[in-house]
C-alpha cells in the first residue's frame, strides 16, 4: 500500500522568504505526482503534475522536483508572499491505476 | 456555474436524519469521486464513478450511499451518521482516471457536522 509523507506539518516564513515543502512515498511504481493548494475549509486546486519520466517542473514561482528511485518530491516557493498562505498537498498516482494517495499536508503561514 | 459545484456547503445534522450531499461537475469528465477530509489526516478516496459506474467501494460504511444518475452529477446518501463522521467531504472529477497526465479537479467541499 502506498503511504505519502509530508515533512513538517506546518511551516511559518516570513515574506519574501523560500519555501521548501518535501513529500516522500514508499512505492516508487508511479505515473506521477502532483501538488495541490487547499485553502481554509475550501477544495483542492492542482498546482504541478510531474509525470514519472520527468525530473521536475516549473510554474512561475513554483518549481517541483520529482526523484521517483529515492521516492522523494520537493516544492519549492520562490519570494515567498502572504498569499501563498495555505495548506499544500501531494499525491501520487500508481501505475494503471486511479487512484491518488494524498499525503496529510504542509500548512505554510507567511508573515507580513 | 463552472468547475466543480457542491451543495450544501454546511450541514449540521443529527444521528437520526437523513440528508443528502450533492456534486455537479461543469467540465464534461467522464470520472467523478467523493472523498472524506478529516482534520490533519489524508484525504481518504470513498467512492469512484467511471462514466456512471461505481469502481471504488473503498469499505466505506452502508450509512454512506452514493448515487451518480448522469456523468455531471454525483449525490452521496446519508442515514444513522456517527459523530465522527464529522469532515468536509470533497467532490472531484476528472477526465481519463486511469491516464497518466489526468487531473482531478475539486469542488469547495461540505462541512458535515454530526451531533
Amino acid at each position: 500500500k502506498q503511504e505519502v509523507t509530508q515533512i513538517p506539518a506546518a511551516l511559518s516564513v516570513p515574506e519574501g522568504e523560500n519555501l521548501v515543502l518535501n513529500c516522500s512515498f514508499t512505492d516508487s511504481a508511479i505515473y506521477n505526482l502532483q501538488w495541490f493548494r487547499q485553502d481554509p475549509g475550501k477544495g483542492l486546486t492542482s498546482l504541478l503534475l510531474i509525470q514519472s519520466s520527468q525530473r521536475e517542473q516549473t510554474s512561475g514561482r513554483l518549481n517541483a522536483s520529482l526523484d521517483k528511485s529515492s521516492g522523494r518530491s520537493t516544492l519549492y516557493i520562490a519570494a515567498s508572499q502572504p498569499g501563498d498562505s495555505a495548506t499544500y498537498l501531494c499525491a501520487v498516482k500508481e501505475l494503471n491505476d486511479y487512484k491518488l494517495s494524498f499525503g496529510a499536508g504542509t500548512t505554510v503561514t507567511v508573515r507580513a | 456555474e463552472t468547475g466543480v459545484t457542491q451543495t450544501p456547503r454546511h450541514l449540521v445534522m443529527g444521528m437520526t436524519n437523513k440528508k443528502s450531499l450533492k456534486c455537479e461537475q461543469h467540465l464534461g469528465h467522464n470520472a467523478m469521486y467523493w472523498y472524506k477530509q478529516s482534520a490533519k489526516k489524508p484525504l481518504e478516496l470513498m467512492f469512484v464513478y467511471s462514466l456512471e459506474e461505481r469502481v471504488e467501494n473503498n469499505s466505506v460504511p452502508s450509512r454512506f450511499s452514493p448515487e451518480c444518475p448522469n456523468s455531471s452529477h454525483l449525490f452521496l446518501h446519508l442515514h444513522t451518521l456517527q459523530p465522527e463522521d464529522s469532515a468536509l467531504y470533497l467532490c472531484a472529477s476528472s477526465q481519463d482516471p486511469y491516464g497518466g497526465t489526468d487531473t482531478q479537479y475539486f469542488g469547495p467541499g461540505t462541512r458535515l457536522t454530526v451531533l
